[in-house]
């Protein structure tokens, strides 16, 4: 079953600190990974998108890994803001099928002062 | 980028009614759209896929005939909630991909009363 797993389900880290938000997953045939950021009431807005051969991007203060082998990506936030409190979205794009994209559930980050 | 334009942002209604949300692609042809519901604090949920010209594709215990939707071009697809009730007041987001890009919508509020 195409699954995507995100940890923690929540976090409250202090303004300035780092953190790191975790996306396993199971799902196969792998196109490409991608990480969102969801502010309360708005749409999810793209962080970083990556293929098979991808092992780090980074986009700002946000960089994401993949493992390919292990199916696993991280998201590091670095010193961090109060405006970075939001939900983090894990989404893995499948090659094939008919259902194409399955989310993760999201971790809510807490930044706070 | 691309752009993904919802309309409206929030929505107030009376029970009984029908309303109806627009997704646009500005500036690329979005070849599927995807629609998704949100309670607060909890995760998106995909309600269904639709591709330009055929039927939408629904995830199992969203009604089709409440949740009406059209995509009768690349660039647009409509959801239309029919016969509204308060249990449908909810935060709905929207998406649209062409081969690479997958871009949400800033999503709308609908409050039925």
């Amino acid at each position: 079953k195409n699954q995507v797993e995100q940890s923690p389900q929540s976090l409250i880290i202090l303004e300035g600190k780092n953190c790191t938000l975790q996306c396993n997953y199971t799902v196969s045939p792998f196109s490409n990974l991608r990480w969102y950021k969801q502010d309360t009431g708005r749409g999810p807005v793209s962080l970083t998108i990556m293929t098979f051969s991808e092992n780090t991007k980074s986009n700002g203060r946000y960089t994401a890994t993949l493992d390919a082998d292990t199916k696993q990506s991280s998201l590091h936030i670095t010193a961090s803001q109060l405006s970075d409190s939001a939900s983090y979205i894990c989404v893995v794009s499948l090659n094939s099928g008919n259902t194409p994209l399955v989310f993760g559930k999201g971790t809510r980050l807490s930044v706070i002062a | 980028g691309a752009v993904v334009s919802q309309h409206p942002s929030w929505v107030i209604c009376k029970s009984g009614t029908s309303v109806k949300i627009e997704c646009r692609s500005l500036d690329f042809q979005a070849t599927t759209m995807f629609w998704y519901r949100q309670f607060p604090k909890q995760s998106l949920m995909l309600m269904a896929t639709s591709n330009e010209g055929s039927k939408a594709t629904y995830e199992q215990g969203v009604e089709k005939d409440k949740f009406l939707i059209n995509h009768a071009s690349l660039t647009l697809s409509t959801l239309t909630v029919t016969s509204a009730h308060p249990e449908d007041s909810s935060f709905y987001i929207c998406s649209a991909r062409d081969l690479v890009v997958l871009t949400f919508g800033a999503g709308s509020r609908l409050t039925v009363l």
